[in-house]
């Protein structure tokens, strides 16, 4: 990829269990924002975190950055089967503030 | 959240010919576009950005005279793929952001097929 690798590439799970998606970046960043794609479709915004935050809620997602680490994580709980779909972490370069870089992916597959 | 239209969804087109992707932001005013392709189960690829107004900032590797961008408004920029060949199938997919680059608006893809 162009910004960095996610792991794992793909991730099976009960419902009702918790998903972890870890995304690595190479460059220094404004901020990092979490996508979520449908088999197919378009991409919708999940949660974004800015360089100067560790971590950030919203509902089922909680995601951690660790910029000394260049990392981050994705945190899905109770795990829904609607939740299958790729995941993908998007970088916001500090230097390059307008371009958005997307890390590999997780496919998430939640099975009921 | 704001809405990005992309135009056509799908489209099936002869080798050599040229086609011609549309993205809309339908309700702000997108200072900035980019254009992605995703290869089968991979990850979006940037290919260029474009500022309303101006010359479009392709990436490494990203042929400008192959995939022209204009970008003539604050809420439509277009993709052209010109000469199109077998290995320019791909799913091509824009975004758009305000002027604050917080967010990235999604249109939901163009499948090209070149046959």
């Amino acid at each position: 990829s162009q910004q960095g690798e996610e792991d794992p590439q793909a991730l099976s799970i009960q419902e009702g269990e918790n998903a972890t998606m870890n995304c690595s970046y190479k460059t220094s960043i404004n901020n990092l924002q979490w996508y979520r794609q449908n088999s197919g479709r378009g991409l919708v915004h999940l949660i974004l975190i800015r360089s100067n935050e560790r971590e950030k809620h919203s509902g089922r997602l909680r995601v951690t950055l660790d910029t000394s680490k260049k990392s981050s994580s994705l945190l899905i709980t109770a795990s829904r089967a609607a939740d299958t779909a790729s995941y993908f972490c998007a970088t916001v370069d500090i230097y390059n503030f307008n371009k958005f870089y997307f890390g590999s992916g997780t496919k998430l597959n939640v099975k009921p | 959240g704001a809405v990005v239209s992309q135009h056509p969804s799908r489209v099936i087109c002869k080798s050599g010919t040229s086609v011609k992707i549309e993205c809309r932001s339908l309700d702000f005013q997108a200072t900035t576009m980019f254009w992605y392709r995703q290869f089968p189960k991979k990850s979006l690829m940037l290919m260029a950005t474009s500022n309303e107004g101006s010359k479009a900032t392709y990436e490494q590797g990203v042929e400008k005279d192959k995939f022209l961008i204009n970008h003539a408004s604050l809420t439509l920029s277009t993709l052209t793929v010109t000469s199109a060949h077998p290995e320019d199938s791909s799913f091509y997919i824009c975004s758009a952001t305000d002027r604050g680059y917080t967010e990235a608006f999604f249109g939901q893809g163009t499948r090209l097929t070149v046959v």
